[in-house]
């Protein structure tokens, strides 16, 4: 298996943009992540899905975050509009539900909004 | 609330000298506990965890319930150890929530 699979890897936007994420996670796993990493703040979870279900969406930061999984297979995180600081590297992490200490990290997407 | 406090979020040590990244955690009940690794261009992985009292190269982390901590430490550093590292308790809910890590660098 090929990993959890994010793109873009790279993206630079501007301000006002929707920008969307996407994920692939590890085929057979039920559980999926998103997080947000920056310097002042780590790594923060925005949210998570089990069987497709959002389960806790308490980390999204505002409305303008969205993030969908209408398959086992794919996951999307929207932002719309962009802001300067949603400059940050996402990650995407899938796993087996109940196995959550074992999560596996996508290489990451790191935006940058001017 | 469930939160978990790494104090440092820089550490330099020289080469050869022990290492210790703290972690402290603030959870009801038993938390299961682990760290993860970030080395430069790689991804987030497990390093190790708490249940499993291994020594992953040349690592070890001891659960002191008395004190809330889970401290991780190598007697002797090496400079492939430089990485970002984070600590993980998990109390039974079906996430992972992370400290804010801990940059180690390690000097020749």
């Amino acid at each position: 298996d090929a990993g959890v699979i994010q793109s873009p890897r790279h993206e630079v936007t501007e301000m006002g943009q929707e920008v969307t994420l996407r994920c692939k996670p590890i085929s057979g796993h039920n559980s999926l992540f998103w997080y947000r990493q920056t310097m002042m703040r780590g790594l923060e979870l925005l949210i998570y899905f089990n069987n497709n279900v959002p389960i806790d969406d308490s980390g999204m930061p505002e409305d303008r975050f969205s993030a969908k999984m209408p398959n086992a297979s794919f996951s999307t995180l929207k932002i719309q509009p962009s802001e300067p600081r949603d400059s940050a590297v996402y990650f995407c992490a899938s796993t087996l539900r109940g196995l959550v200490g074992t999560i596996y990290f996508g290489e990451g997407s790191w935006l940058t909004v001017v | 609330a469930q939160r978990v406090t790494q104090p440092e979020k820089l550490l330099s040590v020289f080469k050869g000298a022990p290492v210790e990244l703290k972690c402290n955690y603030s959870y009801s009940g038993s938390p299961e506990l682990f760290w993860y690794v970030q080395y430069s261009r790689q991804r987030l992985q497990l390093l190790l965890r708490h249940i499993s009292r291994e020594s992953i190269k040349g690592f070890t982390a001891d659960l002191n319930k008395g004190e809330t901590s889970f401290h991780l430490k190598k007697p002797f550093a090496q400079e492939e150890d430089s990485a970002m590292y984070y600590c993980a308790p998990s109390g039974g809910a079906q996430k992972l929530v992370f400290g804010q890590g801990t940059r180690l660098t390690i000097n020749p």
